[in-house]
């Protein structure tokens, strides 16, 4: 059973740009959300994506955008970044259904610097 | 809003001994499940422990345990004969059972970073 990876592994950035972040799901797994992990603090929701559409978002700006694909993995698309925006994003997998999720299992995590 | 407190920045265990972690958390629901999850320097978060809030009985994992009490809103971990690879990062977490997205998502705590020594 493959878990849940995360590309790339460590990304610099300068403000302004824009930033793709990716994640493949665990096997079997049809749920995807995201979550940013600032220096020193617990990881705050972003949004989550059930079968290819996004399927509840947490306090961020529209600037924060995803997708999932067909085969259940996820991009994370950051734009106009800004240098607040320098964290470790992860990515969780889990089974879902229409009205609830399951556990979620955490993949490695994506470094972002902001400069 | 749903909230969850970790009063311990840091905690600190001598190898083979016992800690426990203390979380407490904030709801006006009644169905709910809560987590830890332990993060290494290697960033992963890994599921240490599930605890259902409909069970009265308290979640066990080998080492791992908790000490839910519901009324309290209190859930702490315990972790026996800790191992030198038993450092790392705590989070305590709430996921409503309510529902996807948003509401299915989980609510974390700042963490307590325990050190293990030898």
């Amino acid at each position: 059973e493959t878990g849940v990876t995360q590309s790339p592994t460590h990304l610099i950035k300068t403000r302004g740009q824009q930033v793709t972040l990716r994640c493949s799901s665990q096997s079997g797994h049809n749920t995807v959300s995201w979550y940013q992990q600032a220096l020193g603090q617990g990881p705050q929701f972003i949004f989550q994506y059930y079968r290819e559409e996004e399927n509840g978002r947490g306090n961020f700006p529209p600037r924060f955008s995803g997708l999932q694909f067909p085969n259940y993995s996820s991009e994370l698309n950051v734009n106009a970044l800004e240098l607040d925006d320098s964290a470790l994003y992860l990515c969780a997998s889990s089974i879902g259904t229409s009205g609830s999720t399951d556990t979620q299992y955490f993949g490695p995590g994506t470094r972002l610097t902001v400069l | 809003a749903q909230t969850v407190t970790q009063s311990q920045p840091e905690m600190s265990v001598q190898e083979a001994e016992t800690v426990t972690l203390s979380c407490t958390y904030d709801t006006s629901e009644s169905d709910y499940y809560l987590f830890w999850y332990k993060q290494p320097p290697s960033r992963q978060m890994i599921l240490v422990i599930r605890q259902e809030a409909y069970k009265q009985q308290n979640a066990t994992e080998n080492r791992f345990s908790v000490n839910f009490q519901k009324a309290a809103k209190s859930f702490s971990l315990k972790i026996s004969d800790s191992q030198l690879g038993d450092a790392a990062m705590y989070f305590c977490a709430y996921r409503s059972a309510r529902g996807g997205g948003s509401q299915g998502n989980l609510i974390f705590g700042k963490g307590t970073k325990l050190s293990v020594k030898p």
